[in-house]
């Protein structure tokens, strides 16, 4: 079992450009959620998907969208960058009370 | 102030000591869970918690939910350099909330030999 697996691993854009983040969930588990975590922080919620919809959603702009495929991988994108938005982002799944959280991808906005 | 708080922010230890790191929410939980971290990595999963009085060990990692589902402790017994990372507690509030989990600042443990 591969566990939860990101993409990619780092990632460098400049302000105002947009970016798409990839997630492949844990064998068996149906729920993705994302998170950003910020140097010093804990991670932040930004949202979760269920059955490839919108279920929560934290406190983040419309910049942040994300998507949910059937074999349940997941999407986040973010328009618009900004200086603010550079983080470590995590994915992580679950399935009843288990949470695993993926590796993370680093985005630097300069 | 934070919805959760963790303490100590850091701490530093010789290797073999013992030592409790503490998270304390403002809110009743439906479920605590405690995560280790190195640095620019992601989460590692080390136990959920989630009925009063309950307690989880694994290996010489030992957590507990006070009876009042607000507060856990994480303690470490006869620490060792393995043990150094980051210890993060997120707190699940269940309901419309499950599965969002709200993390507190984190507790930064280095381990010296």
């Amino acid at each position: 079992d591969a566990g939860v697996t990101q993409s990619p691993t780092h990632l460098i854009k400049t302000r105002g450009q947009q970016v798409t983040l990839r997630c492949s969930p844990k064998s068996g588990h149906d729920t993705v959620s994302w998170y950003q975590q910020a140097l010093g922080q804990g991670p932040q919620f930004i949202f979760q998907y269920y059955e490839e919809e919108e279920r929560q959603r934290g406190n983040f702009p419309d910049r942040f969208s994300g998507h949910q495929f059937p074999n349940y991988s997941s999407e986040l994108n973010v328009n618009a960058l900004l200086l603010g938005d550079s983080a470590l982002y995590l994915c992580a799944s679950s399935v009843y009370n288990e949470q695993f959280f993926g590796p993370g991808t680093r985005l630097t906005v300069l | 102030s934070q919805e959760l708080e963790q303490s100590p922010q850091s701490l530093i230890v010789q290797e073999g000591k013992n030592l409790t790191i503490n998270c304390t929410s403002s809110k009743t939980l439906y479920g605590l869970y405690w995560y280790k971290q190195k640095y620019g990595e992601g989460l590692i999963f080390l136990m959920m918690l989630q009925k009063g009085g309950e307690e989880k060990s694994h290996e010489k990692i030992t957590a507990k939910l006070d009876e009042k589902k607000q507060q856990s402790s994480l303690h470490i017994t006869a620490s060792q350099p393995s043990h150094a990372g980051i210890y993060l507690c997120g707190a699940d509030k269940g309901g419309t909330s499950y599965g969002k989990l709200t993390f507190g600042q984190g507790t930064i443990l280095t381990v010296h030999p």
